[in-house]
């Protein structure tokens, strides 16, 4: 069965560095998300992305964060300047459409853990 | 503030047990809402999606419910079973897959 994959599965990083977040969604899929989830907290939405362009952003995703597809199958997540505060599992996401209309799915990827020592 | 909440935190029965999550949300024009299951060091894997027009969905021995009017939604399990142990999180889609996730409830099935 098709899946996300994300790497690495780990990464450490010092506060103040630039990490880069991979991700490969599903072949198919149109669509592209990153949430995260901070230790014994909700899973937060990020940003979703679409067509080269980002479709929908939080108050989280500020001018420390931003995504790129670079080519036909990688989807990056870049922290500019990392914080203690950034240290997160990070999701990476994909769906066909996006659409509202259609009975879909999210696929999950499983994840980046990040610690920002 | 939109939220979503689930309870119990935490729930743990006895292998063959029929078991029933509960999930509520604040905000009752949700486009859909989703059951995703994640097991520790894994991604989320969604079980379920119901559309806001639909009532039910069934895959399996999951079931699940929603309720707009009331802002709830139940993830039932049939007959459980070990492998069904992991944090069930319920998600609202309000905003064209800008999710809120509930904190999640964690099972254990008992052998």
């Amino acid at each position: 069965e098709p899946e996300v994959t994300q790497t690495p599965s780990h990464q450490v990083t010092q506060m103040g560095q630039e990490v880069i977040l991979r991700c490969v969604p599903i072949s198919n899929h149109l669509y592209f998300y990153w949430y995260r989830q901070i230790l014994g907290q909700k899973v937060e939405f990020l940003v979703s992305f679409y067509n080269n362009e980002i479709s929908e952003k939080s108050e989280i995703f500020d001018d420390q964060f931003s995504v790129e597809r670079p080519d036909g199958s990688n989807f990056t997540l870049k922290i500019r300047s990392t914080k203690l505060e950034d240290s997160a599992m990070y999701f990476c996401a994909s769906s066909v459409t996006g659409s509202l209309a259609t009975n879909e799915k999210l696929f999950f990827g499983s994840g980046t853990q990040l610690s920002v020592l | 503030k939109q939220e979503v909440t689930q309870i119990p935190a935490a729930l743990s029965v006895p292998e063959g047990e029929n078991l029933v999550l509960n999930c509520s949300f604040t905000d009752s024009a949700i486009y859909n809402l989703q059951w995703f299951r994640q097991d520790p060091g894994k991604g989320l894997t969604s079980l379920l999606l119901i559309q806001s027009s639909q009532r039910e969905q069934t895959s399996g021995r999951l079931n699940a419910s929603l309720d707009k009017s009331s802002g709830r939604s139940t993830l039932y399990i049939a007959a459980s079973q070990p492998g069904d142990s992991a944090t069930y999180l319920c998600a609202d889609d309000h905003n064209n897959n800008d999710m809120r996730f509930g904190a999640g409830t964690r099972l254990t099935v008992k052998p």
